[in-house]
């Protein structure tokens, strides 16, 4: 069955520091795999997404995600972490034949000054 | 840049009474999304539609939940009886068609039943 697990509820970073979201998945096919953002009381932003191609994937406000089929995790970075970065994150899996898009529980970003 | 608008942003109804929630999606976009996410957790699909045709809605609770998109434009979510239970926000979300262009969510309707 599909599913998504965003292994981390909470993380803490410095302000500068870089960051790591981790997110492992799992789908029969070739999945498509896809990063939110969700600022307080406000709807999911897309921040990034893969479905082929390179492995390493670039998407909005400096962040970038890699996936690796053989450990079936697609893990989002950002080198060095704003203020303004914390929010929570969702990571989705998406497949075609009728497989649904899921979403993780989300992890929540803290930022210290 | 486009947005996919809903109203209202916040309802506050109690428990047993009818409650609608309404969405408008980016021009064009055929797939329309309902989703529902409570409070700690990751959005839950509850309907798609493609166009004014209902594509999934096997987690609507159909006993309450009512969902519709006449004109394949915008669409509106209904609730009744609304039950404690009930109290989440509720995303809308539309897509050109095709996973790989990903969604693009509205700010949602925060309700709150008491």
């Amino acid at each position: 069955a599909q599913s998504v697990t965003q292994p981390d509820i909470h993380i803490t970073v410095s302000e500068g520091a870089s960051l790591e979201l981790r997110c492992n998945y799992s789908y029969g096919a070739t999945p498509y795999l896809f990063w939110y953002v969700q600022s307080p009381g406000q709807g999911l932003q897309l921040l990034l997404k893969y479905f082929s191609g390179d492995t390493l994937v670039q998407g909005i406000k400096g962040f970038e995600a890699e996936f690796k089929r053989s450990q079936s995790s697609f893990n989002l970075r950002k080198p060095s972490v704003h203020w303004s970065d914390a929010a929570e994150y969702f990571c989705a899996v998406g497949g075609t034949g009728g497989f649904k898009t899921i979403f993780g529980a989300g992890t929540r970003l803290f930022v210290k000054a | 840049e486009a947005e996919v608008a809903q109203s209202p942003r916040y309802k506050i109804t109690e428990k047993s009474q009818a409650v609608a929630f309404w969405c408008d999606p980016i021009s064009g976009h055929a797939t329309l999304y309902w989703y529902r996410q409570i409070l700690g957790q990751g959005p839950e699909l509850l309907v798609q539609f493609q166009d004014e045709s209902v594509v999934d809605d096997s987690q609507l609770p159909k006993d309450r939940f009512s969902a519709e998109r006449l004109k394949g434009v915008d669409s509106t979510l209904k609730i009744q009886p609304a039950e404690l239970g009930d109290s989440a926000m509720y995303l809308c979300a539309s897509s050109e068609g095709g996973l790989n262009y990903g969604y693009t969510f509205g700010s949602g309707t925060r309700l709150t039943v008491v």
